[in-house]
């Protein structure tokens, strides 16, 4: 099955600084790769996700890239906010399936 | 549009007890996936109902069942519970019409088992 590894756990940053999270997958039939943002006592939201057929998607400050060929897909936050302070999983799956793979998340702590 | 409504939000249950925990997904989705998520293990599948269907489970015991109503709300239940079963669980909504994957996670019931 599917494995999900994701990188660092914990991440520090000053604001206004970009933060970057790494996450590799083992399936290569995998092709839907989405990021959730987690806040103290909800549940996880979508932010942003990207599907194999392309490499980067932007939305405003917020932007993933993915690498086929060395499996790799990471999550960049540019100019970050005290509010983006959070935990941030990425998944793994393919179209059409709905059973996701989780990383075991990244603390981001952003201080102001 | 409403979002995934997941009930009651906080559980309190003793060991070997059994609990129900419901989810309402944002409408027109069929597809209700379940997840616990714990500090050791992180966010772990427990099962997915695609039109009352069971089509996909985790790798957990036969304690957890679920089950999948005609308007697509679902409910988990878990039996004999043990100290173990203490997590967040979340229950994730997805359309699932063509390529769309996108999946919409309810605020979770937090069970804590004494």
């Amino acid at each position: 099955g599917e494995n999900v590894e994701q990188h660092p756990s914990t991440l520090s940053v000053q604001e206004g600084d970009s933060a970057v999270i790494k996450c590799t997958y083992s399936d290569s039939a995998s092709n839907y790769f989405p990021w959730y943002k987690q806040e103290l006592g909800k549940g996880p939201q979508l932010i942003i996700d990207i599907r194999s057929n392309v490499g980067e998607k932007k939305d405003q400050r917020i932007a993933v890239t993915l690498n086929k060929t060395a499996k790799h897909f990471s999550l960049h936050i540019t100019e970050t906010q005290p509010e983006d302070s959070a935990v941030y999983f990425c998944a793994a799956t393919y179209s059409g399936y709905s059973t996701l793979t989780f990383g075991k998340g990244t603390m981001l702590l952003v201080s102001p | 549009k409403a979002g995934v409504t997941q009930t009651p939000r906080y559980l309190i249950k003793t060991r070997g007890q059994q609990v129900t925990l419901s989810c309402s997904p944002i409408s027109g989705h069929r597809s209700v996936s379940w997840y616990q998520q714990t500090p050791g293990q992180g966010l772990q599948f427990l099962f997915e109902y695609f039109s009352e269907t069971q089509r996909n489970k985790g790798n957990f015991p036969g304690r957890f069942s679920g089950r999948q109503f005609s308007n697509s709300r679902s409910e988990m239940n878990v039996s004999t519970l043990e100290l173990g079963d203490s997590a967040l669980y979340l229950c994730a909504s997805t359309y699932l019409g063509g390529s769309n994957t996108e999946a919409f996670f309810g605020q979770g019931t937090r069970l804590t088992v004494v």
